[in-house]
């Protein structure tokens, strides 16, 4: 069974602080690797991705990749309250399908 | 700024119903999927689709199951035969090829509550 794990959380960081988000998988066929956020109730919503070993930044976000090691990160700077939410990591081999983590719940507390 | 839009939001239906859920994908994509999460868990891969067939399916996707694209917009799942078990927001994405993968952006899901 090919699986990607993450911790549940809560992960509660202080407003302005940096979250950190794990991220390991299973599969070493995996090729590319996504970060959506999900709010409660909602759908999840594409953050980053990042196919090649080291770090991606795109704004607030830094994802970092490390193939040999089966693991990704999520790195969240300048915390606010809405970024509270489920993230969740994804993997996607050739065939395109993605293989979601539980997800972790990140609270951003004021 | 494009986006996958589904109907109904809420559907609610009997055992052994038939239930249609619908997708409208961005419209120059050319990758369409159906997801689905059970309350409280993963979200979950049904099916991919591409050049009008299934290109992947899971073992949840049996026989009960199927994909259509019957127009250049639309892009339906059907379940025939609904189960207590099939409740679960069902989420339609569609997927671009950006480099060496395909990036998904999902749809509001519908939410299936059978009863």
């Amino acid at each position: 069974q090919k699986e990607v794990e993450q911790n549940s959380g809560p992960l509660s960081v202080p407003e302005g602080a940096i979250a950190s988000l794990n991220c390991t998988y299973s599969d070493r066929g995996s090729q590319s690797f996504f970060w959506y956020r999900q709010y409660s109730g909602k759908s999840p919503e594409l953050i980053m991705s990042i196919y090649s070993n080291g770090d991606k930044e795109d704004g607030r976000f830094t994802a970092q990749l490390n193939k040999a090691s089966q693991y990704v990160s999520l790195l969240i700077r300048d915390s606010q309250p809405s970024d509270s939410a489920t993230y969740l990591c994804a993997s996607q081999t050739a065939g395109n399908k993605l293989t979601f983590g539980g997800g972790t719940r990140v609270l951003v507390k004021p | 700024e494009p986006e996958v839009t589904q109907t109904p939001s809420h559907q609610v239906t009997q055992m052994g119903q038939e239930v249609i859920l619908r997708c409208v994908p961005i419209s120059n994509h050319l990758y369409f999927y159906w997801y689905r999460q059970i309350l409280g868990q993963k979200v979950e891969f049904l099916v991919s689709f591409y050049n009008n067939e299934i290109s992947e399916k899971s073992e949840i996707f049996d026989d009960q199951f199927s994909v259509e694209r019957p127009d250049g917009s639309n892009f339906t799942l059907k379940i025939r035969s609904t189960k207590l078990e099939d409740s679960a927001m069902y989420f339609c994405a569609s997927g671009r090829t950006v480099g060496s993968y395909n990036e998904q952006f999902f749809g509001p899901g519908t939410r299936l509550t059978v009863l």
